[in-house]
C-alpha cells in the first residue's frame, strides 16, 4: 500500500485566495484525520471522518476552514479566504476501527503571504 | 481531561549513548492507548508503537524499548546505543477509549551527534 497521500507538498498562496488541500488515505480505513502542525500549537486535531462522515469538526478554527470527504478514498481540507496566520504543516491521517493508530501522510507546507 | 506532557523540550546525546524520553499523562478513562510517533527532519509522523492500558508489560524493538506505569501515568521511550539516525522529534500520543481522537504531547527533538 502506497500509505496515506497528500497533495500538494507545498503551497504558497496569497492572503485571501482559496486553498485546497487533498488527501488520499490508506485503502480499507475508515476513519480520517485533518492535523495542523504550527511551532505555537503543536500538532491540533481539526476534525476527524467515519465512513465518510465529520464525527468531531470542535478543532476547525473558524468558518473559513471546511473539510469534505465525498468517498472513502479522498477528502479536502479547504480554506477560504486564506490568512497568513494559517500558515502550517497540514497533516492527514487515516486508520482502521481496530487498530487504533494512525497513519500519516507526509504532511502540506502552507505558507500563506 | 487528556493530556500529554513531554517536559523535556529537547535533548542532545553523543552517539551510542541511550537516552530516554519521557511521557507523562492524564486521562480519565479506564481504557486508553499511549502511542509514539517519530518526525525526522524530512516531516512526515511515522508511528512507532501502541500500548493498551491493560497491558503494562514493557516492550523491545531492537534498540527501542517502552516502559509503560500506569502508577505513574508514564509512558517512557528509551533509545539503547543511539545513532545519528535517531534525530527527530519524538511525539507522545494519547487515545481514549474511542481511539478516534489523538492528544498530542509538544515533542520531544532528539539530536544525536557523531
Amino acid at each position: 500500500d502506497a500509505g496515506v497521500i497528500q497533495s500538494p507538498r507545498h503551497e504558497v498562496t496569497e492572503m485571501g485566495q482559496e486553498v485546497t488541500l487533498r488527501c488520499k488515505p490508506i485503502s480499507g480505513h475508515d476513519y480520517l484525520f485533518w492535523y495542523r502542525q504550527t511551532m505555537m500549537r503543536g500538532l491540533e486535531l481539526l476534525i476527524y471522518f467515519n465512513n465518510n462522515v465529520p464525527i468531531d469538526d470542535s478543532g476547525m478554527p473558524e468558518d473559513r476552514f471546511s473539510a469534505k470527504m465525498p468517498n472513502a478514498s479522498f477528502s479536502t481540507l479547504k480554506i477560504q479566504p486564506s490568512e497568513p496566520r494559517d500558515s502550517a504543516v497540514y497533516f492527514c491521517a487515516s486508520s482502521l476501527d481496530f487498530r487504533p493508530e494512525a497513519f500519516f501522510g507526509q504532511g502540506t507546507r502552507l505558507t500563506v503571504v | 481531561a487528556q493530556k500529554v506532557t513531554q517536559a523535556q523540550t529537547e535533548i542532545s546525546v553523543v552517539e551510542k549513548e541511550d537516552v530516554t524520553l519521557d511521557c507523562v499523562y492524564e486521562t480519565r478513562d479506564t481504557t486508553y492507548y499511549l502511542f509514539w510517533y517519530k518526525q525526522p527532519p524530512s516531516g512526515e509522523l511515522v508511528f512507532l508503537i501502541r500500548r493498551n492500558s491493560f497491558d503494562e508489560q514493557n516492550e523491545i524493538s531492537g534498540r527501542y524499548s517502552w516502559n509503560f506505569q500506569k502508577s505513574t501515568s508514564s509512558f517512557n521511550f528509551t533509545i539503547t546505543a543511539s545513532q545519528v539516525v535517531d534525530s527527530a522529534v519524538y511525539f507522545c500520543a494519547l487515545s481514549g477509549y474511542n481511539f478516534n481522537k489523538f492528544y498530542f504531547g509538544s515533542g520531544t527533538k532528539l539530536n544525536v551527534k557523531p
